[in-house]
């Protein structure tokens, strides 16, 4: 069956340290990945996307790579900072007909 | 431009009660889809709607539906209401309809419904 898992319920990691999220999924081709950020009492806020045919992909702070071969994508915050906590959800495209998510990871930023 | 309204925030109902949750997209977007969020289950996709046209649906059962008017708001539909349809209904709206692939969704902040 087709599966989406995002390793860890929560990470916990120190200001200015690198965090890095992983996406894993099974029986799936999606043409693109994304990455949401979601706050507590507020909806997902859509942070990236990348293409199959795109290893990696950068915004500020922010990269993403995707690796269709391992069927995994990894997320990385650098030097990250106590706003950057909140849970962070990958999300497939399913055939053109929705986007399927993770569970999301919960980031927790201390100072 | 002001971002997706979902109304009510909030709203508890008990059992067998139906429920009909709202949301206007960003404006000039034509799709909106639907999202139930649980801690268990995570964000599922519930339906698209796309120029007042479902144009997919998630895996739930028929209690659950959806319409969308001509000026692209749409309402969500929940008959019958179970304990287990307690969850926060996200609705999110993009530019294109979905299949296109080059829009992402901007979501609402979402209605808590709790099921007594």
């Amino acid at each position: 069956s087709q599966k989406i898992e995002q390793n860890s319920e929560a990470l916990n990691i120190q200001e200015g340290k690198t965090a890095t999220l992983t996406c894993n999924y099974t029986n799936y081709s999606p043409a693109y990945l994304q990455w949401y950020r979601q706050d507590p009492g507020r909806g997902p806020v859509f942070l990236l996307l990348i293409r199959e045919n795109e290893k990696e992909k950068r915004k500020e702070r922010l990269k993403v790579t995707f690796d269709t071969t391992l069927k995994q994508s990894l997320f990385h915050i650098t030097a990250s900072q106590p706003a950057d906590s909140a849970t962070y959800l990958c999300a497939l495209d399913q055939a053109g007909t929705a986007l399927i998510f993770g569970k999301g990871t919960t980031l927790s930023v201390s100072s | 431009k002001a971002g997706v309204t979902q109304t009510p925030r909030y709203l508890i109902k008990t059992r067998g009660q139906q429920v009909t949750l709202s949301c206007s997209p960003i404006s000039g977007h034509r799709s909106v889809s639907w999202y139930q969020q649980t801690p268990g289950q995570g964000l599922q996709f519930l339906f698209e709607y796309f120029s007042e046209t479902q144009r997919n649906k998630g895996n739930f059962p028929g209690r659950f539906s959806g319409r969308q008017f001509s000026n692209s708001r749409s309402e969500m539909n929940v008959s019958t209401l179970e304990l287990g349809d307690s969850a926060l209904y996200l609705c999110a709206s993009s530019l294109a309809v979905f299949a296109s692939g080059t829009d992402t969704q901007y979501f609402g902040p979402g209605t808590r419904l709790t099921v007594l």
